[in-house]
């Protein structure tokens, strides 16, 4: 069965440094994979997405992740942290069904990010 | 602009009362989802439904029920709300493979 694995649960860093938010995906076949961020209160906001072709991809407010197959992974990444930054996010991957429909995406448990001064 | 809307955004219910929390999308998107959040938790789907007229429970069971009987519209009813139910309701659609979904705003419901 599919999953995703998003280990770290909670992480600090200071204003001004870079992140890095790890996530893992189990599946047989090239998934569509995802990251969102969630405010406090709020829904949840596409940040950027994969589905093929460049392995690093560009989101919005100045996010990028990288797609490695060999590791199953795909990580967000900012070069320097804002503290509107501070927020919840997720990673999901999305699967294909057989006769192209794209099937429920899968959500890890999701990665709360504080801002320090 | 919000595509997906979710009404109330926070609603106080009293012990057995019945509600609908609400969900229209504008995108006309066939596929939507109602997901389950404590706050600061993961994610739980609820229900989901592919089009018209289709509905499927999802991985963590719940007492609320859907209905789709129009493609823009989503609504989740409990029918006898318990403080167990207190929690946040994500509505989200999808439309184009590979898109992703888009999520409302999501409701805060208090059950006293």
């Amino acid at each position: 069965a599919q999953s995703v694995t998003q280990p770290d649960i909670h992480i600090t860093v200071s204003e001004g440094a870079s992140l890095e938010l790890r996530c893992n995906y189990s599946y047989g076949a090239t998934p569509y994979l995802f990251w969102y961020v969630q405010s406090p209160g709020q829904g949840l906001q596409l940040l950027l997405k994969y589905f093929s072709g460049d392995t690093l991809v560009q989101g919005i407010k100045g996010f990028e992740a990288e797609f490695k197959r060999s590791q199953s992974s795909f990580n967000l990444r900012k070069p320097s942290v804002h503290w509107s930054d501070a927020a919840e996010y997720f990673c999901a991957v999305g699967v294909m069904h057989y006769g192209g429909s794209q099937g429920n995406l899968i959500f890890g448990k999701g990665t709360k990010l504080s801002v320090k001064p | 602009e919000a595509d997906i809307y979710q009404t109330p955004r926070y609603l106080v219910i009293g012990t057995g009362k019945k509600i609908t929390l609400e969900c229209s999308q504008t995108m006309g998107h066939d596929k939507m989802y109602w997901y389950q959040q404590d706050p600061g938790m993961e994610l739980h789907l609820i229900h989901y439904s592919y089009g018209v007229n289709s509905t499927e429970k999802g991985d963590l069971s719940s007492e609320s029920t859907v209905s789709r009987i129009r493609t823009e519209h989503f609504p989740l009813t409990l029918e006898s709300a318990r403080p167990s139910h207190t929690s946040q309701y994500l509505c989200a659609s999808s439309g184009r493979q590979g898109r992703g979904y888009t999520f409302g705003s999501g409701t805060r419901l208090t059950v006293v």
